[in-house]
C-alpha cells in the first residue's frame, strides 16, 4: 500500500509570491491535515480535511488556504509569501482517530 | 487549549542501554490519545507507540514502552536496548477524542542521540 505522497519535495521562491503543495493521502484515508514544522515553532496544526469539508483550522492568517478533492487529494496554498514561512510542510492522513501517517514533507525557503 | 511539554530538549544513550524521554499535558478531557512519533533526520515522522487513556495498562511495542500516568498527567517514553536506528527527533502528541478532530497537538521534541 503506498503511504502519503507529497509534492514537491523542496521548493525555493521568493516573497510575495505563491506556492501550491500537494497531498496523496494513502487509499482510503478520508481525513488529511497539514502542519507546518520550524525550528523554533516546532510543529504546528495548519488545518484538517475530511470529505472535502475543513473541519478544523489553526491559528494561522488568511494567507494559508487548503481544499481536499473528491479522491481524498489535498493542497495547501500559501499566498503573498512571507521569509518567515520558511519551513517544512508535512501532510498526514488518517483513517480514524488512532494514528496519523505522515508524508516525507515538502521544505518550502523563502528568499 | 491542550498543551504537550518535552523538557528535555537533546539527550544521549549509549547503545544497548536504556533511556527514557520524558512528557507532560495540560488537559482537562478524559478521553484523548497518546502518542510518540520518531522523526529521523531528513525522513518522515512513523508512530512509535500510542495509548489510550481509558486503558490503565501501558502500551508496550517491542523494545519501546511507555510509563503513563494519567492523574499526573505524565506520558514518558522508555527505550530499552538502543540501537543506532534510534537516533531521531522524538515527539510526544496528544489528541482529543471530543472535538471530532484528529489534530494533534505536539511537543518540542527530544533529539536522541545514540552512542556507538
Amino acid at each position: 500500500k503506498a503511504g502519503v505522497t507529497q509534492t514537491p519535495r523542496y521548493l525555493i521562491k521568493t516573497r510575495g509570491q505563491q506556492v501550491t503543495l500537494s497531498c496523496s493521502p494513502i487509499s482510503g484515508h478520508r481525513s488529511v491535515s497539514w502542519y507546518q514544522q520550524t525550528p523554533g515553532q516546532g510543529l504546528q496544526f495548519l488545518f484538517e480535511y475530511f470529505s472535502e469539508t475543513q473541519r478544523n483550522k489553526g491559528n494561522f492568517p488568511g494567507r494559508f488556504s487548503g481544499r481536499q478533492f473528491s479522491n481524498s487529494r489535498s493542497e495547501m496554498n500559501v499566498s503573498t509569501l512571507e521569509l518567515g514561512d520558511s519551513a517544512l510542510y508535512l501532510c498526514a492522513s488518517s483513517l480514524g482517530p488512532g494514528e496519523l501517517f505522515f508524508g516525507e514533507g515538502s521544505r518550502l525557503t523563502v528568499l | 487549549a491542550q498543551t504537550v511539554t518535552q523538557s528535555q530538549p537533546e539527550m544521549s544513550v549509549q547503545e544497548a542501554e536504556t533511556v527514557t524521554l520524558s512528557c507532560t499535558y495540560d488537559t482537562s478531557e478524559s478521553d484523548y490519545y497518546l502518542f510518540w512519533y520518531k522523526q529521523p533526520p531528513s525522513r518522515q515522522m512513523i508512530l512509535v507507540i500510542r495509548q489510550e487513556a481509558y486503558k490503565q495498562q501501558n502500551a508496550t511495542e517491542n523494545r519501546f514502552s511507555v510509563n503513563f500516568q494519567k492523574a499526573a498527567k505524565s506520558f514518558s517514553l522508555k527505550i530499552s536496548d538502543s540501537q543506532l536506528g534510534d537516533a531521531a527527533m522524538y515527539f510526544c502528541a496528544y489528541r482529543s477524542l471530543g472535538t471530532g478532530s484528529y489534530q494533534l497537538t505536539f511537543g518540542k521534541g527530544t533529539k536522541l542521540s545514540v552512542i556507538p
